[in-house]
């Protein structure tokens, strides 16, 4: 069965260091999605992407973040420079046009 | 934006009891899925719903599109049941999927 898959599983980072997250949605799929979950609460919308562009992203993706999709296959989150705040699970998510979302495994971010 | 609107926030249930959660939503939707979050912190599939009812084994799933709102049903709940499940919608207006607080289920063994 296809799946969403993330890189790495866990990250521990300074505070003011880059990260760069990384996500191989599914093959076919046209539309991707950044999530995080601070732990124990609610799962939050960061940014859909769609057509090589992002189509919405919520207040939380601010100046410090970043998408992109290099190759035909892989779409990675950056975020310049971690803060304590960012400590989180990100989960990455694809699908097709009106179909369901399939979520990765999700990396959890530790900012030290 | 909509509003997803989940209950009861916390259950607590003896093995073997059956279950009803609810998922309430403000708007129009093209889709909602529920989704179980396992103690690893994964997200897993259980139904893609926008209407309709559908059932994978103990598990089923009715959403009420013109009333806003959808039920999961576990019956005979076990302890690999416990975790929070999660109810997540696309409005017709937003390229987003919305999530839910969540309901916290917890099964005695």
């Amino acid at each position: 069965e296809p799946e969403v898959t993330q890189t790495p599983s866990h990250q521990v980072t300074q505070m003011g260091q880059e990260v760069i997250l990384r996500c191989v949605p599914i093959s076919n799929h046209l539309y991707f999605y950044w999530y995080r979950q601070i732990l124990g609460q609610k799962v939050e919308f960061l940014v859909s992407f769609y057509n090589n562009e992002i189509s919405e992203k919520s207040e939380i993706f601010d100046d410090q973040f970043s998408v992109e999709r290099p190759d035909g296959s892989n779409f990675t989150l950056k975020i310049r420079s971690t803060k304590l705040e960012d400590s989180a699970m990100y989960f990455c998510a694809s699908s097709s046009m009106n179909t369901e979302a399939f979520f990765g495994q999700g990396t959890r971010l530790t900012v030290v | 934006g909509i509003q997803v609107e989940q209950s009861p926030p916390d259950l607590i249930l003896q093995e073997g009891a059956n279950s009803t959660l609810r998922c309430n939503f403000s708007d129009s939707v093209n889709n909602l899925q529920w989704f179980h979050q396992n103690p690893w912190g994964q997200l897993i599939n259980l139904f893609y719903i926008p209407s309709g009812t559908k059932q994978n084994g103990r598990l089923s799933a009715t959403t009420v599109a013109t009333e806003r709102y959808s039920l999961l049903y576990i019956s005979s709940s076990q302890t690999t049941d416990s975790g929070v499940y999660f109810c997540a919608v696309n409005s017709l207006r937003d390229d987003k999927i919305i999530f839910g607080k969540g309901t916290r289920l917890h099964i005695l063994p």
